[in-house]
């Protein structure tokens, strides 16, 4: 079993939407947690960190859930320019960044 | 400030040929990373560096060197370069953690390799 799994995707929604994305770990022992956004054909950034007590930023909302082991990322109001591939980061201390394959969304006219 | 830069962006190699890979970041961060990322596959690290003079394995490091003489400065090799190795190859540098806590990473373009 991977360390990190993701929704496979990819997610068609229409300009508008909200969508919603999980992501699942292995390692109880996993300390921090990010979500990373990817356009195709660059590289990852950080689109968000991932708060114990959940957080938001605008129309993007993380939360954590440590007892069932999962992360999801809501996204409301759905823009064009959100189309991308969205990656769930988990680590640990002193351990490096694992990284989920990857969610792909695709935010139609 | 540039951020993370990469050499090359693109390259194509004949399997047994070697090269080196260049990754410079002019943030001032300890840490650094190279990752290959496969369809499907997610992002795999290869190798990483906490401070000039260190590196480290990560989960897929054979086949591959590393070097960091410079803090800004983290080299990859490929030594003998086979078709398994086509990939898009990423570096990355954070801040050192505190309480050993990772913090984010900044990505470079990326380098596309092709091993024929």
């Amino acid at each position: 079993r991977k360390e990190v799994e993701q929704d496979p995707g990819p997610f068609n929604v229409p300009e508008g939407a909200t969508v919603a994305f999980n992501c699942t770990y292995s390692n109880s022992a996993s300390q921090s947690f990010f979500w990373y956004r990817q356009d195709c054909r660059k590289e990852p950034k950080l689109l968000m960190s991932v708060y114990s007590s959940g957080n938001e930023d605008g129309r993007f909302t993380a939360q954590l859930n440590r007892a069932s082991q999962y992360i999801s990322l809501l996204i409301r109001d759905s823009k064009l320019s959100d189309s991308a591939t969205y990656l769930c980061v988990v680590t640990r201390y002193g351990q490096n960044f694992v990284f989920g394959p990857g969610t792909r969304l695709s935010v139609l006219p | 400030n540039a951020g993370v830069t990469q050499t090359p962006k693109f390259r194509v190699l004949k399997t047994g040929q070697s090269m080196t890979l260049l990754c410079a970041q002019d943030m001032n961060h300890e840490y650094m990373y190279w990752y290959r990322q496969d369809p499907g596959m997610g992002l795999r690290l290869i190798h990483y560096s906490v401070g000039e003079g260190t590196t480290a394995k990560g989960e897929v490091p054979d086949g591959y060197n590393v070097s960091r003489l410079k803090k800004q400065n983290f080299l990859l090799g490929l030594e003998s370069a086979a078709p398994s190795q086509t990939s898009v190859y990423f570096c990355a540098s954070s801040y050192s953690g505190t309480s050993g806590i990772y913090n984010e990473q900044f990505f470079g373009p990326g380098t596309r390799l092709t091993v024929l």
